[in-house]
């Protein structure tokens, strides 16, 4: 089946440094989705994107939708301790108009942030 | 705006044992998913129904079923568990299915099989 490989696995940062992760893979996606999960809780969407090249923000994090619509990736700046949590990218792929049948997930990167 | 609501958090059950766990969408949501998460193989399609019918189905055994009630309710059971089943299951609902619509999960519920 169709795979997203994101990375990386796992990131151990400083408080106030950036983060940057991917996700990417050879099918093509027409919607690409960032999740955070804390602890015990179920996912929380962060950001959606829907046009190859599309660039979206949410506080302190982007989103970019790349242009060969076979990846995506997030960005947090100035890090905090509670940025820390598992990051998960999903897609929706390229042909299906609706129906989370063909949304895939990443395998999820891992932040810890150190204060 | 309520967020998805699952019941229960937490079941432990036997080998054999059958489960039911419920989920109740956001107010106005139509499409209810359900997801099996564990650390080897992340997150993993169950069902999706949408106005009480199951519009697709995930790779999973027919141990695995659910239904969607009137009000967008909906409820998955398993029945004649195993080991391999312990997972956080996770329910996510949607407006509807087209693009445009994320998913929104819920807490999930933790089922241990012993």
């Amino acid at each position: 089946g169709q795979q997203l490989n994101q990375s990386p696995q796992s990131m151990f940062i400083q408080e106030g440094e950036d983060v940057s992760m991917n996700c990417t893979s050879s099918s093509i996606f027409n919607t690409w989705l960032w999740y955070k999960q804390d602890p015990g809780e179920g996912p929380v969407l962060l950001i959606a994107l829907y046009k190859a090249g599309e660039l979206t923000s949410n506080g302190r994090l982007t989103a970019q939708f790349g242009t060969t619509r076979k990846d995506s990736f997030l960005n947090i700046s100035a890090s905090i301790p509670s940025d820390v949590g598992i990051y998960f990218c999903a897609g929706q792929l390229m042909g299906f108009q609706g129906g989370s049948e063909k949304l895939v997930f990443g395998k999820g990167t891992k932040l810890t942030v150190n204060p | 705006k309520a967020g998805v609501t699952q019941t229960p958090r937490y079941l432990i059950k036997t080998r054999g044992q059958q489960v039911t766990l419920s989920c109740s969408p956001i107010s106005g949501h139509r499409s209810v998913s359900w997801y099996q998460q564990t650390p080897g193989q992340g997150l993993q399609f169950l069902f999706e129904y949408f106005s009480e019918t199951q519009r697709n189905k995930g790779n999973f055994p027919g141990r695995f079923s659910g239904r969607q009630f009137s009000n967008s309710r909906s409820e998955m059971n398993v029945s004649t568990l195993e080991l391999g089943d312990s997972a956080l299951y996770l329910c996510a609902s949607s407006l509807g299915t087209g693009l445009g619509s994320p998913l929104h999960f819920g807490n999930g519920t933790r089922l241990t099989v012993t």
